[in-house]
Parts: C-alpha cells; structure tokens; sequence
C-alpha cells in the first residue's frame, strides 16, 4: 500500500523550459511533504518542503505547489539547467510520527540540451 | 564541513553471511536514521535515533536486522544470516532534534547478497 506516489517514473525537458514533478498521497494525517534530489551513487539532498497550512513555497527556481483537497502535490523548476538532471523523490511526514519520513519511488529527471 | 558518511560504500556477501554497516553522523546530530533503498524504489525508513536512545525501530523487517548507537554518535547497522531480499542501499541520515529539521544523508553502502 504506497501511501506517496510518484506516478512517472521519468521526465525529459528541453533546457530553459519548466519542468513538473508530480506526487500524490493518500494519507490525510500527512501535514508536512519535502522533495529530495538525488544524483547517482550519492545520498539524497534536501531541496525544498511545505507544510499543510500553505499551499505554495518557493525557494528560487523551485517552487512547490500543494493541494490538499486532491492530495496532490506538485515541484515546479523553472528554467531547468542540465545540472538539474536527476532523481527526485517526493516524500511525506505523518503527524505524530516519531519523524519517519515516508517516500515516493521517485522521478528521473532528464534536461535535454 | 565534513557531511554524514557511511562505510563500506560497496557489500558483497555469501547468503549467511553477517554484515556490519557503519554511519558517521554530522557532528552534533541528535537525530540519526536508517533507511533501506531498493532498487528503483525511494527509501523506506528501518529505525530512529535520538542521541544513543532508539525511539523507532517498527521499520526493522526482521529480527536479523539489529542497529545501535551506543555513545550517541556513530551508529552501526547489523544484519545477520543475510538473505538475497535484504540486497539493497542503505542510507543513513542525521538531523538536528526538532521535527522538522532537514535530514542529511550519507551516500549509502549498496549490499549485495549472493
């Protein structure tokens, strides 16, 4: 039962353009989501969270947008660099937990030149 | 500074085979987690830490899967009696007390199990 989901497993965007990332989750005691970004053979870095009583945070050229009525979430990255090319990983705090952070399968990320 | 690293980077071991991984935390860290990444999947988190207390461990998949941090700073992951299932990377990752501090993550060791 994948309580985060990242439905495409990969993306590819042509560099200066924005690139989407899409997650959805089911559980509504969800009240805090982070994007992760992950290049190969390295950990996963934090990128950028927002918590449930917004519904936008941005953070230069990455913004996330929540919507908890559809309980969906998204990462915008605009202009996307080839730097930007990775893994990302959507990932989801349950309320009350003892900080276990609950994870997307990910996204591959590709910026075309 | 210096980041979370975790060694050995790469595992290989005969089916039976127990397997000892080792994490450095940021210094300073209270919080310490493990995950384990299989392939093609986000990570799925095995235990928490805070200081040398485990608070969490409802994420461990079977009683051959042991994790400790003794004096509340390197902790070690053990897996006994390896299994073909437990191949994987697993990530450690530290963090300051609050709940909403940023996790940082090691690179991970990938174990695979013959």
């Amino acid at each position: 039962d994948q309580q985060v989901k990242q439905n495409s497993p990969s993306l590819s965007v042509q560099e200066g353009r924005i690139s989407i990332l899409n997650c959805d989750y089911t559980n509504s005691m969800f009240d805090y989501f982070l994007w992760y970004k992950k290049y190969p053979a390295e950990g996963p870095t934090f990128l950028i969270s927002i918590s449930s009583i917004k519904d936008k945070n941005e953070d230069g050229r990455f913004t996330v947008f929540l919507n908890k009525s559809a309980k969906h979430l998204s990462l915008h990255i605009v202009p996307s660099q080839p730097g930007d090319s990775a893994v990302y990983f959507c990932a989801a705090n349950v309320m009350d937990s003892n900080y276990q952070l609950i994870w997307g399968a990910g996204t591959k990320l590709i910026i075309k030149p | 500074g210096a980041g979370v690293s975790q060694s050995p980077r790469y595992k290989v071991a005969k089916r039976g085979q127990d397997v000892a991984l080792r994490c450095d935390p940021i210094s300073g860290h209270v919080s310490l987690f493990w995950y384990q990444q299989a392939l093609g999947q986000g990570p799925e988190f095995l235990t928490y830490f805070q200081n040398e207390a485990q608070l969490d461990k409802s994420g461990l998949p079977s009683d051959r899967f042991f994790a400790e941090r003794p004096e509340g700073s390197v902790s070690t992951l053990k897996i006994q009696r390896t299994q073909q299932e437990d191949s994987a990377v697993y990530l450690c990752a530290s963090s300051g007390k609050g709940r909403r501090e940023t996790q940082y993550f090691g690179p991970g060791t990938r174990l695979l199990v013959l």
